[in-house]
C-alpha cells in the first residue's frame, strides 16, 4: 500500500459547484498535513495546513480524520481559476528526522 | 516573499554528461531540498541540506550528488546523466522542515538523450 494515496481524477465540475478531495495515508503516526496546489507546468505552492480541528480559508476547508487516516479538501463555489492539481503532504517523525511524503495529486478542472 | 530561483527552465543533455542544476534562495533559509517529479510517482526527495556543507540523502539519491557551499545556494549534480533521469527537478526552501511549508522554485525540465 502506498504511504499516501490520492484519486488522480480528473474531477470535472461546473463553476459554482462544491467539490471535495480525499487523501489517505498509511502511517498512523503521521503528525502534520498540508495541501499544495500545482498549476499546469508550474511549481507546487502551499495552499493550507490541515489542523486536527479542521480549518477554513475562504472557500477552502481542510479536515483531518485520524480514525480513518485521511485528510480532505473542500472547495466551495468553484472558480475557473481553481483548476489545478491538488497535492496532499503527510509528515511523520522518525529517529529525529521528518519523513515528508507527497501524494501524486488530484486534478481539478472547473468548467464554465 | 521567499524567492527560490532555479538557473534553467529547460535543459537537454546527452547520456554520460555531467549536469549541474543550480538553486538559489533569498530568504536566509537553513533548509533546502531537491525533488524530482514524474507522472504517477509524484515528488520524490533526492537530497536535502539543513546547513552549509551539510547534506543528507533522500529517498532516491542514486546517480546524484549535491553541494552546499553557501547558505543560499544548493546545487544538484548528475554525475553521468542517463535517460532515466529525464524528469522535472524542483528545488525547495524552508524555514524549518516540511512542517513549515516549502517554497519551490519554478523547476527545471531536464531531458537526457
Amino acid at each position: 500500500r502506498k504511504e499516501v494515496e490520492q484519486d488522480p481524477g480528473p474531477f470535472n465540475v461546473p463553476e459554482g459547484a462544491t467539490v471535495a478531495f480525499n487523501c489517505t495515508y498509511s502511517n498512523s503516526a503521521s503528525q502534520s498535513f498540508f495541501w499544495y496546489r500545482q498549476d499546469c507546468r508550474k511549481e507546487p505552492k502551499l495552499l493550507m495546513s490541515v489542523y486536527s480541528s479542521g480549518n477554513e480559508d475562504g472557500r477552502f476547508t481542510a479536515q483531518l480524520n485520524r480514525a480513518s487516516q485521511y485528510i480532505s479538501l473542500l472547495i466551495r463555489d468553484s472558480k475557473l481559476s481553481d483548476s489545478a492539481t491538488y497535492l496532499c503532504v503527510v509528515i511523520y517523525y522518525s529517529g529525529g528526522y521528518q519523513k515528508v511524503t507527497f501524494g501524486t495529486g488530484t486534478k481539478l478542472q472547473v468548467i464554465p | 516573499d521567499v524567492k527560490v530561483t532555479q538557473s534553467s527552465r529547460y535543459l537537454v543533455k546527452r547520456t554520460g554528461e555531467k549536469v549541474f542544476l543550480e538553486c538559489v534562495q533569498d530568504m536566509d533559509h537553513e533548509n533546502m531540498f531537491w525533488y524530482r517529479q514524474d507522472p504517477g510517482l509524484g515528488l520524490r526527495l533526492i537530497y536535502f541540506s539543513y546547513d552549509v556543507k551539510m547534506k543528507e540523502k533522500g529517498d532516491i539519491p542514486e546517480g546524484y550528488s549535491v553541494s552546499r557551499e553557501k547558505k543560499e545556494r544548493f546545487s544538484l549534480i548528475l554525475e553521468s546523466a542517463s535517460t532515466n533521469q529525464t524528469s522535472m527537478y524542483l528545488c525547495a526552501s524552508s524555514l524549518g522542515g516540511g512542517d513549515y511549508g516549502y517554497t519551490f522554485g519554478s523547476g527545471t525540465r531536464l531531458t537526457v538523450v
